[in-house]
């Protein structure tokens, strides 16, 4: 069982909703990050916090707002996506930011949005 | 500038045949890593094994090996008596600790194992 919790598992959505993706560690790390996976493509990272704060954010658009409101949670608002924004939005977390790069990621299993 | 290629899209085998999945990366730093991530068809990234730049040991891990050469930059996969489980996506990726930049995925290699 993966250590990582997202829900929901699949979201559908029209390009005027307002949505969020919630994801949750319990291992005290301290990194969380959401990455962005289409079809037969790798993941691409889209955020990354760092004790709470915004580290980097990869000119993802307006459209997609990331929160962290505390060490344990990460949500990921959506708001007048587009079809193209149809993917698979993976959370992630390391011990550090550090460690996140010379280290492992804790990916949990995904939630699968679908844009109409 | 940083690059992972995975030559290999698909690969199918039969049970119990030894695969090898390929990955060469390049980078202009001294200091890096390697990963290998397993993706099953549930959806989430499995991290398999994680290779810093300075540490040329093969390692192996029950049906599982991974062959680092620095001086042809690849950092090959190896399943042993391959089983139905292992069918899943596999992304090599590497890690610049110096840049700070998240890691960089190659595109994966998929791999079916049929009984």
């Amino acid at each position: 069982d993966t250590e990582v919790t997202q829900t929901p598992k699949h979201l559908v959505m029209g390009m005027t909703n307002k949505k969020s993706l919630k994801c949750e560690q319990h291992m005290g790390h301290r990194a969380m990050y959401w990455y962005k996976q289409k079809a037969k493509k790798p993941p691409e990272l889209m955020f990354v916090y760092s004790y709470e704060k915004l580290s980097i954010n990869e000119s993802v658009p307006s459209r997609f707002s990331p929160e962290c409101p505390n060490s344990s949670l990460l949500n990921l608002h959506l708001h007048a996506l587009q079809p193209e924004d149809s993917a698979l939005y993976l959370c992630a977390s390391s011990q550090t930011e550090g460690t996140g790069r010379a280290g492992e990621l804790f990916f949990g299993e995904g939630s699968r949005l679908t844009v109409l | 500038a940083q690059k992972v290629t995975q030559a290999q899209t698909e690969i199918s085998v039969v049970e119990k045949e030894d695969v090898t999945l390929d990955c060469v990366y390049e980078t202009r730093d001294t200091t890096y890593y390697l990963f290998w991530y397993k993706q099953p068809p549930s959806g989430e990234l499995v991290f398999l094994i994680r290779r810093n730049s300075f540490d040329e040991q093969n390692e192996i891990s029950g049906r599982y090996s991974w062959n680092f050469q620095k001086s042809t930059s690849s950092f090959n996969f190896t399943i042993t008596a391959s089983q139905v489980v292992d069918s899943a996506v596999y992304f090599c990726a590497l890690s610049d600790y110096q840049a700070g930049t998240a890691l960089i995925f190659g595109k994966g290699t998929t791999l079916s194992v049929s009984s």
